[in-house]
């Protein structure tokens, strides 16, 4: 089974551009959270998508927005870039709720983002 | 969800056990333990997780302490590969499904 893929892979931008990332998940998995790992703050959540709506947010500004299709497949956008926004964009699925625990997340290889 | 503590770094030599501790002194009872790691600037892996009972599959075994207030991530045989950073995350049953990341171990597996 193919795992979590997500595009593009490395992606430069310049301030106040604005940028879309793409995750698909691993087949069958109908949940998708966005976390963004930074030297400084480490891997911190973004949010979370589950049957195209937002189950969870982390504590982000608005410029950072998300949204999930009817096959799984999730897009983050991030508005008037910053400097501060070149991290690595990582995208996790797992199956989604299941009322017992263990909804493991599979992670992708991530987008790093470099914004000049 | 429940915080937990990990030391910053390990050594292991490569073909010995490598045996990661984490506390979570304040995990409630429905509160998972899962360990995931990260090899440089790849996505993490996840490993393993459990709730009281200890586990093991493929790649690891998990030992969790009777009072589940802390647990130990062991790798029988470590190898260069095993070199990354071990991160363990409590996470609540049946909710919406955030990690939270600390900062984890380095571990670092040398000749």
């Amino acid at each position: 089974k193919a795992g979590v893929t997500q595009t593009p892979r490395y992606l430069i931008k310049t301030r106040g551009q604005q940028v879309t990332l793409s995750c698909s998940p691993i087949s069958g998995h109908r949940s998708v959270s966005w976390y963004q790992q930074t030297p400084g703050q480490g891997l911190q959540f973004l949010f979370e998508y589950f049957s195209e709506t937002q189950r969870n947010k982390g504590n982000f500004p608005g410029r950072f927005s998300g949204r999930q299709f009817s096959n799984s497949r999730s897009e983050m956008n991030v508005s008037t870039l910053e400097l501060g926004d070149s991290a690595l964009y990582l995208c996790a699925s797992s199956l989604g709720p299941s009322g017992g625990g263990g909804e493991t997340q599979y992670f992708g290889p991530g987008t790093r983002l470099l914004v000049l | 969800d429940a915080k937990t503590t990990q030391p910053p770094s390990m050594d292991c030599a490569e073909g010995r056990a490598a045996n990661l501790p984490c506390n979570h002194s304040t995990i409630s009872g429905n509160e998972y333990v899962y360990w995931y790691r990260q090899i440089h600037s790849q996505g993490p892996q996840y490993i393993i997780h459990g709730l009281k009972n200890n586990e093991t599959n493929e790649m690891a075994s998990l030992i969790i302490t009777e009072d589940r207030k802390s647990s130990t991530l062991i790798l029988p045989h470590a190898t260069l590969r095993d070199t990354a950073v071990y991160y363990c995350i409590v996470r609540v049953v049946g909710t919406a499904s955030k990690l939270t990341f600390g900062t984890g171990t380095r571990l670092q597996v040398t000749l």
